[in-house]
């Protein structure tokens, strides 16, 4: 069964500063893996989703790379800013099934 | 943009009630998934549809049931809630010609009294 873990659970950071977001999973026969942000009592929103043959995914200030056979991914996100405050989580796709980590929270201080 | 509705947002039920969330999506895809989610424990898949009438069992389906009779609509039924089920219910779909990319919904949060 796949695992996923993600550390740390929650990051608080000055304005400005590199986030540096860590995904680690068990079983590397992944399709793909996804980074999702979901804000307070809301539904998840898709950032950025990596195919397995992939290395990187850049979209904007956000760049996630995949290093399939040691089973991590790291999401970056370049000079922070307070909308960024988040709930950050990664997914890993085998087969239809999508395997979640419990997220990491973010906070920007401005 | 793919639009994923939840029928309601908030909903307060007892224990031992029948209860349907339900989830429609607009953009033809064929897969359709039901989470739940919990504090510290992330997102759990507790049923999936790959198809109309089709289903498979996820991670924890134990109490859930779930209907799709209609492309665009996927059910969730809880039989007879219980306070265990409280939480936040979150409906996804996906089609695998555009990548198996899965869009969410806003999510319904349960409370089971």
């Amino acid at each position: 069964k796949q695992e996923v873990t993600q550390i740390p659970a929650a990051l608080s950071v000055p304005e400005g500063e590199n986030l540096v977001l860590n995904c680690s999973f068990t079983d590397s026969a992944i399709y793909n893996l996804q980074w999702f942000r979901q804000d307070p009592g809301k539904g998840l929103t898709s950032l950025l989703l990596i195919q397995s043959s992939q290395r990187e995914q850049t979209s904007g200030r956000l760049n996630a790379s995949l290093d399939k056979s040691s089973g991590r991914s790291t999401l970056y996100i370049a000079a922070s800013q307070p909308g960024d405050s988040a709930t950050y989580l990664c997914a890993v796709r085998n087969d239809y099934k999508l395997s979640f980590g419990a997220g990491t929270t973010v906070t920007v201080r401005a | 943009d793919v639009k994923v509705t939840q029928s309601s947002r908030y909903l307060v039920k007892r224990t031992g009630e029948k209860v349907f969330l339900e989830c429609v999506q607009d953009m033809d895809h064929e897969n359709m998934f039901w989470y739940r989610q919990d504090p510290g424990l992330g997102l759990r898949l507790i049923y999936f549809s790959y198809d109309v009438k089709m289903k498979e069992k996820g991670d924890i389906p134990e109490g859930y049931s779930v209907s799709r009779e209609k492309k665009e609509r996927f059910s969730l039924i809880l039989e007879s809630a219980s306070t265990n089920q409280t939480s936040m219910y979150l409906c996804a779909s996906s089609s695998w010609a555009s990548g198996n990319i899965q869009y969410f919904g806003a999510g319904t949060r349960l409370s089971v009294l």
